[in-house]
């Protein structure tokens, strides 16, 4: 399944690193999302794109900076991360936000915050 | 604040043995229901959903889900499990109203050979 592709698929990085998660769909959805999935916790929706505009942001501390060029593709910036923020971050597409559709996952990536 | 509950958040069972996971949502609302399926090292992949219609939904690889509404419930079952099954499953649900998918805990399943 290549629908959703995220890079990199492993992170290490240090509290005062600048760093950027990438995804890409290639389902020619018009929402994409970011979530934080960490152990023992439901998925944590963080962001939510509609056609390439911000629709959601659930109180996501602005260490964590999210661009959308375009429908295809969603990037997460992070800046001075703390040790908790370690997490797999999910990007997922689906073909509208404004209703209940299916969500389709890429496989994430494994952030270490040092 | 919306829900979704998973009991068990580790299941062993050995390859032949019937599985059923429960997920119940708090919601009063019109929902859509999923069952997700993370297998080790792979991404979320969806195993089966409902929206309307037949409450007893079929998906991939011989899982099936039952949704009764009056108890606010999404179960997955399957008759004999594998091996292969080992993985986390989730239940998530999407209130009609808006269009947020909540997750549940997720439930990681060991099959034994």
């Amino acid at each position: 399944e290549t629908g959703v592709t995220q890079t990199p698929r492993h992170l290490v990085m240090g509290m005062t690193n600048k760093k950027s998660l990438k995804c890409e769909q290639h389902l020619g959805h018009n929402a994409m999302y970011w979530y934080k999935q960490s152990a023992k916790k439901p998925l944590e929706l963080m962001f939510v794109y509609s056609l390439e505009e911000r629709v959601e942001n659930n109180s996501v501390p602005s260490r964590f900076s999210p661009e959308c060029p375009n429908s295809s593709h969603l990037f997460l910036h992070l800046h001075t991360l703390q040790p908790e923020d370690s997490a797999l971050y999910l990007c997922a597409s689906s073909q509208d936000a404004r209703g209940p559709d299916t969500q389709y996952f890429g496989p994430g990536t494994r952030l270490t915050v040092l | 604040a919306q829900s979704v509950s998973q009991h068990n958040h580790h299941v062993i069972l050995s390859e032949a043995a019937s599985l059923e996971l429960g997920c119940n949502y708090s919601y009063g609302g019109t929902v859509n229901l999923f069952w997700y399926v993370q297998y080790p090292g792979q991404h979320l992949q969806l195993l089966l959903k409902y929206f309307s219609g037949d409450p007893l939904v079929k998906g991939i690889k011989g899982f099936e889900a039952e949704f009764i509404k009056s108890k606010f419930s999404f179960n997955l079952r399957k008759p004999s499990v594998q091996w292969s099954d080992t993985a986390e499953y989730f239940c998530a649900v999407i209130p009609r109203s808006q269009g947020n998918l909540i997750f549940g805990k997720g439930t990681k399943l060991s099959v034994k050979p």
